[in-house]
């Protein structure tokens, strides 16, 4: 089975610290991975996606990381805001087919003062 | 405002009812998914259009959901016979290529 398990499930940080998110995947064989911020109540807003042939992709404050050798992708996230309070979630995609996207179940990040 | 947008965005009913949502995609994207969320998890796909074709459905997708996109434009999602455990938050997303993009959601509970 097709899995994506996410590390820490929570973690909490203060304002102005850079924290990494991590991401394991059993997906196989594998088109691209993408790493979505969801605000609690709000849909998932994509922040990063990656090809098997790319290793690192930048937006902003976020850098998201992939090895497709050992199946593990991290988001980075630096000098951390208030507004970085939400759940990141990874989600792989297999070639061919829809059905088996599979989302992580989240990190959930707390940005403090 | 461009974005996917989802109504209603909360629906309390009671056991036994029917529901349905709307999901109004991003304009020129071809492609429409629904999923569902429950607390704590990550989005279940359940289904997929490409235009007006329904090219995938989950498992998840019981005989009492049922989806449709008659023009290929909006979608809409039908529950029937709803149960408690059909309590969750259902989202849409769309897309012309790899990215797609999220709806607020609908939030279901079903009491």
């Amino acid at each position: 089975k097709n899995q994506v398990e996410q590390s820490p499930q929570s973690l909490i940080i203060l304002e102005g610290k850079n924290c990494t998110l991590q991401c394991n995947y059993t997906v196989s064989p594998f088109s691209n991975l993408r790493w979505y911020k969801q605000d609690t109540g709000r849909g998932p807003v994509s922040l990063t996606i990656m090809t098997f042939s790319e290793n690192t992709k930048s937006n902003g404050r976020y850098t998201a990381t992939l090895d497709a050798d050992t199946k593990q992708s991290s988001l980075h996230i630096t000098a951390s805001q208030l507004s970085d309070s939400a759940s990141y979630i990874c989600v792989v995609s297999p070639t061919g087919g829809y059905q088996k996207v599979t989302f992580g179940t989240g990190t959930k990040l707390q940005v403090i003062p | 405002d461009t974005g996917v947008s989802q109504n209603p965005r909360h629906k309390i009913t009671k056991r036994g009812q029917n529901v349905t949502f709307r999901c109004d995609p991003i304009s020129e994207h071809n492609r429409l998914y629904w999923y569902r969320q429950t607390l704590g998890q990550g989005p279940e796909f359940l289904t997929y259009f490409q235009n007006e074709a329904q090219l995938e459905k989950s498992r998840l997708l019981s005989d009492r959901f049922s989806a449709e996109r008659p023009k290929g434009s909006f979608s809409t999602l039908e529950i029937q016979r709803t149960e408690q455990g059909d309590s969750a938050m259902y989202l849409c997303a769309s897309s012309r290529d790899n990215e797609q993009f999220f709806g607020p959601g609908t939030r279901l509970t079903v009491l």
